[in-house]
Parts: structure tokens; sequence; C-alpha cells
């Protein structure tokens, strides 16, 4: 069990938009930053955004961020077959003596 | 650009101590405001964050393994390592290290990771 929700899939046809949700709480999103990774299949994750809705440079614009309150989502806008991966968040939680937590992990399929 | 690699047995015995180290290349480990991460996926499932190191020695560990990890920096050779005491096959594993920027969760860049398997 996660401490972060995430949806276990997703899915869209290619050019549509879609969103992944991450929910969380005041100890971790509602009081910190959300990190957002992509992992394409048999590769370590790769950073997508930080800081709720940065983008590393490479990352192209259709991958964009957003926060409010506890919960944080991300959104990919034309979407692409390359995007077919899993999506984790990430957040520190200042719980006991603090420690990050990820999210469980969300699964895009492009149709 | 900054590079880390994992290295390590890929199979471990059950009660023994899981060993890794992760070296880095392209930049420097004593470089401020970087903490030296390592996380974990179990196959098929989600990403677990084990802890990290500052290169002055102070470390963070996940409450949940806190007992039986120890994570340590070796700045001559620019590397920093883990163990993992007590394995059992639930500490079957791909384990990555990370450079954290800050300390909160921004990793990057990643290790290519190595698969731990506790097995006798």
């Amino acid at each position: 069990q996660s401490v972060l929700t995430q949806p276990p899939s997703a899915s869209g046809t290619p050019g549509q938009r879609v969103t992944i949700s991450c929910s969380g709480s005041s100890s971790n999103i509602g009081s910190n930053y959300v990190y957002w990774y992509q992992q394409l299949p048999g590769t370590a994750p790769k950073l997508l955004i930080y800081r709720n809705n940065q983008r590393p440079s490479g990352v192209p614009d259709r991958f964009s961020g957003s926060k409010s309150g506890t919960s944080a989502s991300l959104a990919i806008s034309g979407l692409r077959s390359e995007d077919e991966a899993d999506y984790y968040c990430a957040a520190w939680d200042d719980s006991l003596s603090g420690f990050v937590v990820f999210g469980g992990g969300t699964k895009l399929t492009v149709l | 650009q900054v590079q880390l690699q994992e290295s390590g047995p890929g199979l471990v015995k059950p009660s023994q101590t899981l060993s890794l180290t992760c070296t880095v290349s392209g930049g420097s480990i004593s470089s401020g405001g970087y903490y030296w991460s390592w996380i974990r996926q179990h196959p098929g499932k989600g990403l677990e964050w084990i802890g990290y190191i500052y290169y002055s020695g102070s470390t963070y560990y996940n409450p949940s393994l806190k007992s039986r990890v120890t994570i340590s920096v070796d700045t001559s050779k620019n590397q920093f390592s883990l163990k993992l005491s007590s394995v059992t096959a639930a500490d079957t594993a791909v384990y990555y290290c990370a450079r954290d920027d800050g300390g909160n969760s921004r990793f990057d860049p990643w290790g290519q990771g190595t698969l731990v398997t506790v097995s006798s």
C-alpha cells in the first residue's frame, strides 16, 4: 500500500490528452513539492516533472504537472505511442523523521 | 554529465547481508546539495525509497527499513554503498542508485539498476 495513491492504469489514443492523478496528505503533497517519473519498459525511471510543474531540459512541453492541496496531476497532451510507460509521483513526507514516498505507479497504455 | 553505476552480487542467501556499491562518474560525490540515494523496485511493482546519504555522512532512511539498512559514502573513491541485513525473499528487487538534488525526491540521474535475488 503506497502512501501516495495513483490509479493503476490509464489509456488514450494518439493525439489525445490524458491525466494521471496522485493523491496524498498534508504531510507530503500538502506541504512539499511533487515530482513525476516516467519508466519505459525495462529501463530505469527518468525525471519528468520537478517542483510540481517544472520540466527538466529535454522533456517535451506535452508533459505538464500541477498541484492543488493534497493532490497532484500529470497531464500528457498530444499522446504518442512512445509515451506508453509507467508513471510515478513522489514527494517528501514530513511525518516521523521525514522520508520519501512514491505513488504505486500508473501504467499508461496508448491504444 | 553525471552517471551512476550499481555493482554487487546478484544472488544473496536468506538471512545474509545484501551489499551494493554505486560508483559516480562525471562529477564529484562531494558536491554540495546532492543526496546520494538507494531506491528499489520489487518485480512488477512500484518504487520504494530505501534511504540516502549526504557527502558529509548524514543519512536518512525509510522508517520501514531503518533497522536493517546502512548507507555509507567513500568520497575518495566517489562511491556510496548500501548494506541491507537479514534479507528474505521479500528483499528480491531491482536496486537503483540515484542522485537527489536537494533531498526532496528530485532523483536525477539514476543508475541502470541491478537485480538482487534472495534465494538459497
